[in-house]
């Protein structure tokens, strides 16, 4: 059973970066066919997708989060991240890490709240 | 790239049907078999429930359904039990990204 887990601060100041981190048990990130993911809720909102990376290092972008957003793969340590820069209260939200096979994402990490302080 | 378009809200009486839709364009849900149905419960991640239009992971119940035809996708629930009560979103594959739909907030009257 793949899990996976997300980690990082939890309060990050405008205008810095946010990282993530998302640990993968269970199943390489280097096994073909998948699709890491990052994906993100505001406060009382619904899903918005910020991106993933294929096993091979190929990174797809939300349009709209393109040029602040880069996703990257540590496949020594199973792990893949998010770096968003230049963050605004607009950022704060629940950011889920998700394993996708190709638009369905079937394992998700429970989710971390980064909150945007000014 | 806009949020795929669902109802607010659908609301049902247990051992009702109901059917949330999720309307897109051909770019999205029209142009790929490739929409999905999650199940959020507040405070949880979402839950695939329905991946390819159709097809159910393992573990779901078949109570749940998807469906599509032209520029909207379906989600439809049989037989609904009061743990049905959540949020439901739809996605789709769109041109190497994703898209998520708005959100319908299910309520099991």
């Amino acid at each position: 059973q793949v899990q996976l887990q997300e980690s990082g601060p939890g309060l990050v100041k405008a205008s810095q970066t946010l990282s993530l981190t998302c640990t993968v048990s269970g199943g390489s990130i280097s096994n073909g066919g998948y699709y890491w993911s990052w994906i993100r809720q505001h406060p009382g909102k619904g899903l918005e997708w910020i991106g993933y990376i294929y096993y091979s290092g190929s990174t797809y972008y939300n349009p709209s989060l393109k040029s602040r957003v880069t996703i990257s793969l540590d496949t020594s340590k199973n792990q893949f991240s998010l770096k968003l820069n230049s963050v605004t209260a607009a950022d704060t939200a629940v950011y889920y890490c998700a394993r996708d096979g190709g638009g369905l994402a079937d394992f998700w990490g429970q989710g971390t709240l980064v909150t945007v302080s000014s | 790239q806009s949020a795929l378009t669902q109802p607010a809200s659908v609301s049902g009486s247990p051992g009702q049907s109901i059917t949330i839709s999720c309307t897109g364009i051909s770019s999205d849900v029209g142009g790929y078999n490739y929409v999905s149905w999650y199940q959020q419960h507040p405070g949880k991640a979402p839950k695939l429930m329905i991946y390819e239009v159709k097809y159910r992971p393992s573990g779901v119940s078949n109570r749940f359904s998807g469906s599509k035809s032209g520029n909207t996708a379906s989600l439809t629930i049989s037989g609904l039990q009061a743990e049905d009560e959540a949020d439901y979103y739809c996605s789709s594959y769109t041109s190497s990204s994703t898209v998520f739909g708005g959100g319908t907030k299910l309520t099991v009257l």
